[in-house]
């Protein structure tokens, strides 16, 4: 089966640029998405297609693609960026959607 | 303003079935390009791709569960409905409903259910 691969963990201090990656072999002819979920609450779309941030994201969210792999940047990352960062995309049929394994993001 | 919301039960034993209601506003499946997805999550892991229903009654899901899960919608009721069957404690999770249209996936979540397996 398809599969998304994240490192597990990502450690930044605040101010720093946060880089998590995304990799599948599917990739380069489908979207990649991202998004945020703290702890106890549900996930919130951060990225989608590709590149695009939804009203309400600040700025320093950013996304980017080459080849198989997509990229979440945070520019200036801040304590309240904490969270797990999911990316997710569908297989090269279109028919199934997959979720990477999740990144963990320590701003300190 | 879009919202959706998991009811179903906190607790089932296993090898039963469990029945999961997404009830939803400020949209209508009908409306083209309209999906709404079922998502999981087992304590402490990564989210997991269920099901899906469109806008026109199109449905995909899981290899993983393929044989055990369906996904059915009640338009007049505004509600989507997850069945799984033969459960085991591997299913216990929290599930999400999310609201997506075109390619703009998941760009609404209920708040999640939490569902035990276990006798």
């Amino acid at each position: 089966s398809y599969e998304l691969t994240q490192p597990p963990s990502v450690s930044v201090s605040p101010g720093q640029t946060a880089r998590i990656t995304c990799s599948g072999d599917a990739l380069p002819k489908k979207f990649a998405y991202w998004y945020r979920q703290k702890s106890g609450q549900a996930p919130v779309l951060v990225i989608y297609e590709d590149t695009k941030r939804p009203s309400g994201i600040p700025e320093r969210f950013s996304g980017s693609t080459s080849g198989t792999m997509a990229t979440l940047t945070i520019s200036g990352a801040q304590v309240e960026d904490e969270a797990d960062y999911f990316c997710y995309s569908m297989d090269i049929s279109g028919n199934q959607g997959v979720f990477g394994g999740g990144t963990k993001l320590t701003v300190l | 303003q879009i919202t959706l919301e998991e009811s179903g039960p906190a607790l089932v034993k296993p090898t039963q079935t469990l029945t999961l209601t997404c009830t939803f506003s400020g949209f209508s499946l009908r409306t083209t390009g309209v999906h709404v997805t079922w998502i999981r999550q087992p304590p402490g892991k990564a989210l997991e791709w269920l099901a899906v229903i469109h806008w026109n009654d199109d449905t995909r899901y899981t290899p993983s569960l393929f044989n055990r899960v369906s996904i059915t919608t009640d338009t007049s009721k505004n509600q989507i409905v997850l069945t799984i069957t033969h459960l085991d404690p591997m299913d216990t999770a929290t599930y999400y409903c999310a609201h997506s249209r075109g390619t703009r996936e998941f760009d609404y979540w209920g708040q999640g259910t939490l569902v035990t397996v276990s006798a």
